[in-house]
């Protein structure tokens, strides 16, 4: 069984600091990606990165970056120096290699306040 | 650039009528997939299709049915609507290089009385 578990339901910072969204999941399949999405306060879904299970090289993207570690099954994204336009829903998602069916995580919704 | 597009963003059902939400890219994108997000939740794979006459369940395609005729359309039919069936739903699609999800539309709001 497949599963994602985003344990932080609600979390809020005050602009500039820094935050990590923590992703747990589940899988027997030996090969699979994990993704990371974005669903601003207007609603529609940003894809943010993939990542697949056999790269644990960290990733950075100006001021996002992303934890892989297979080890503990956790795929975190943190935010550097946060800003308002950062408050939104970040979902985790996980597809075994080959497949289609992609798990979502319940989500975590980030408020950044000026 | 249109994207994804569905119609239409909101509607308002009563038990038991049904109705088609229709979903339609301009990205000659082979895979096609309908979520529905549940509040709170994240979201559902309801069926997917991986290009022309090809479709598939996803986790929850009970009470919905699904066709794709052409590259271009995935209209997902709700038959016989309920209230279980109150949520958002969202048709996204992906490219021949990652089969996941990239591209969404803005949702379809679904309320059912």
């Amino acid at each position: 069984a497949q599963k994602v578990t985003q344990a932080q339901t609600e979390i809020s910072v005050v602009e500039k600091e820094d935050v990590t969204l923590d992703c747990v999941y589940e899988t027997r399949d030996t090969t699979y990606y994990l993704f990371w999405y974005k669903q601003p306060p207007s609603g529609e879904l940003v894809f943010l990165i993939r990542r697949n299970s056999f790269d644990e090289q960290n990733e950075i993207s100006g001021r996002y970056s992303w934890n892989f570690q297979k080890s503990t099954s956790s795929f975190n994204f943190t935010i550097t120096a946060s800003q308002v336009v950062d408050s939104a829903v970040y979902f985790c998602a996980l597809r075994p290699t080959g497949g289609f069916k992609t798990i979502f995580g319940a989500g975590t919704r980030l408020f950044v306040k000026a | 650039n249109a994207g994804v597009t569905q119609t239409p963003k909101f509607r308002i059902l009563k038990i038991g009528q049904s109705m088609t939400l229709q979903c339609t890219q301009d990205m000659n994108h082979n895979y096609m997939y309908w979520y529905r997000q549940d509040p709170g939740m994240g979201l559902k794979l309801i069926y997917y299709s991986v290009g022309a006459g090809i479709t598939d369940k996803g986790e929850v395609p009970n009470g919905y049915n699904v066709s794709r005729s052409t590259t271009e359309d995935f209209p997902l039919r709700l038959e016989l609507a309920a209230p279980s069936q109150t949520s958002v739903y969202f048709c996204a699609t992906g490219d021949r290089y990652s089969n996941q999800p990239q591209h969404f539309g803005d949702g379809t709001r679904l309320s059912i009385l």
